[in-house]
């Protein structure tokens, strides 16, 4: 069964410090691979996204994710983090079939709290 | 940009009651989703809807049901509400149906549903 594991559910880390936040999937070939973030009372919003090429993917808010197939793993990364960045955040896969109507399944979430 | 509105932020109802929630979007997105999202176990698909008319259930149907009579506007209702229904509610859509799921989904800023 497809499934996405983010083993952490919460998170604390000081302004400045890197973070990384693991998300790891079981599906039956290579998914298209999402990163989104919930700001308090807020819908999600698209970090990132995988589906081919290079495995190291860029997004907005300097955030990046690294797919490692022999891990099935798709972890985010962000270099120094902002007390802005204060969020849950979510990982999500999505079918590589046609016509698979854009359906996501969706992790357990990672709540990011930040220190000054 | 893409606007995915919802019709209540807040909304508190009694048990036994029968309650709809709106969904709207502005970009003439083929499929529309709507998700509950409860702490620790992220976001669940209830149903969704691929064309006017046309619906599937997700993976929660039960105690859902769902209306699409205009492809901007999705609606989730609760036929009997009940107390184990108080959540956090998502509502979003995804472009063109008949590709693959890399599009993403935007989603609205969600309805606080409390039943009493």
């Amino acid at each position: 069964a497809q499934s996405v594991t983010q083993p952490d559910i919460h998170i604390t880390v000081s302004e400045g410090a890197s973070l990384e936040l693991r998300c790891n999937y079981s599906y039956g070939a290579t998914p298209y691979l999402f990163w989104y973030v919930q700001s308090p009372g807020q819908g999600l919003q698209l970090l990132l996204k995988y589906f081919s090429g290079d495995t190291l993917v860029q997004g907005i808010k300097g955030f990046e994710a690294e797919f490692k197939r022999s891990q099935s793993s798709f972890n985010l990364r962000k270099p120094s983090v902002h007390w802005s960045d204060a969020a849950e955040y979510f990982c999500a896969v999505g079918g590589t079939r046609y016509n698979q109507g854009g359906k996501l399944i969706f992790g357990q979430g990672t709540e990011l709290s930040v220190k000054p | 940009d893409v606007k995915v509105t919802q019709s209540s932020r807040y909304l508190v109802k009694r048990t036994g009651e029968k309650v709809f929630l709106e969904c709207v979007q502005d970009m003439d997105h083929e499929n529309m989703f709507w998700y509950r999202q409860d702490p620790g176990l992220g976001l669940r698909l209830i149903y969704f809807s691929y064309d006017v008319k046309m619906k599937e259930k997700g993976d929660i149907p039960e105690g859902y049901s769902v209306s699409r009579e205009k492809k901007e506007r999705f609606s989730l209702i609760l036929e009997s509400a009940s107390t184990n229904q108080t959540s956090m509610y998502l509502c979003a859509s995804i472009e063109d149906r008949r590709r693959y799921s890399y599009n993403e989904q935007f989603f609205g800023p969600g309805t606080r549903l409390t039943v009493l």
